[in-house]
């Protein structure tokens, strides 16, 4: 059964890189990696696509190993506005592409 | 651009009830897709449709729920005989090709009493 399983939360504090590790054993050759970011009350919003290695963009960087049973979203120099619930998303392929979205983890920021 | 909008923002019903709610995807968007999320948990992937078809429907609990996209933009997630347990925040999102990034909406907050 494929499951993708992330900590319920972390602490971390103002200027502080940030790692969250999200688990997925059942990924396939060809499925994604994606990671959201969702504030209260609002959607949540695209941070960084992976497939495999490394990938950065200007917020995130997404780093995947070569068994691809886990991926690590990275967060430099977080602030208080980086406060909010993290979400890893595994796309599953198979008879049918099943969208699995992990619990979160809630980031809390401290100054 | 305008973003993905969902209407309407808050809907209260009873139980036993029919509700529909309405999402508008970015335009241009081919994948449309629905979720439901409760109270600290993660968005739970309901159906996704790749034009006017459910390319996967498998995420729907049961039949009383049955979304439509009849002209390959706009789409109506529909619940039947609605239950306590159907109470949720009901997430859309859209875009542009097959699993790519996607842009939520708000969200429709669904209370059934």
């Amino acid at each position: 059964l494929a499951k993708t399983t992330q900590p319920i939360s972390m602490d971390s504090y103002e200027g502080q890189e940030v790692n969250i590790t999200c688990s997925h054993n059942n990924i396939a050759t060809n499925d994604y990696i994606t990671w959201y970011q969702q504030f209260p009350s609002q959607g949540p919003r695209f941070i960084i696509q992976g497939y495999k290695t490394k990938v950065t963009n200007e917020v995130a960087s997404l780093f995947i190993p070569a068994d691809r049973k886990s991926s690590t979203l990275s967060l430099p120099r977080v602030s208080l506005s980086d406060t909010a619930v993290y979400y890893c998303l595994v796309v599953y392929s198979g008879n049918t592409g099943k969208l699995i979205f992990g619990q979160g983890t809630t980031l809390q920021v401290k100054p | 651009g305008a973003g993905v909008s969902q209407t309407p923002s808050n809907k209260v019903t009873e139980k036993g009830k029919y509700v529909e709610l309405r999402c508008d995807p970015i335009s241009g968007h081919t994948a449309l897709y629905w979720y439901r999320q409760s109270l600290g948990q993660g968005p739970e992937f309901l159906i996704y449709f790749q034009g006017t078809g459910a390319a996967d429907d498998s995420g729907l609990p049961n039949d009383r729920f049955f979304a439509v996209r009849p002209e390959g933009s706009v789409s109506t997630l529909k619940i039947q005989r609605t239950e306590r347990g159907d109470s949720a925040v009901y997430l859309c999102a859209s875009s542009l090709g097959s699993y790519n990034e996607q842009f939520f909406g708000p969200g429709t907050r669904l209370t059934v009493l």
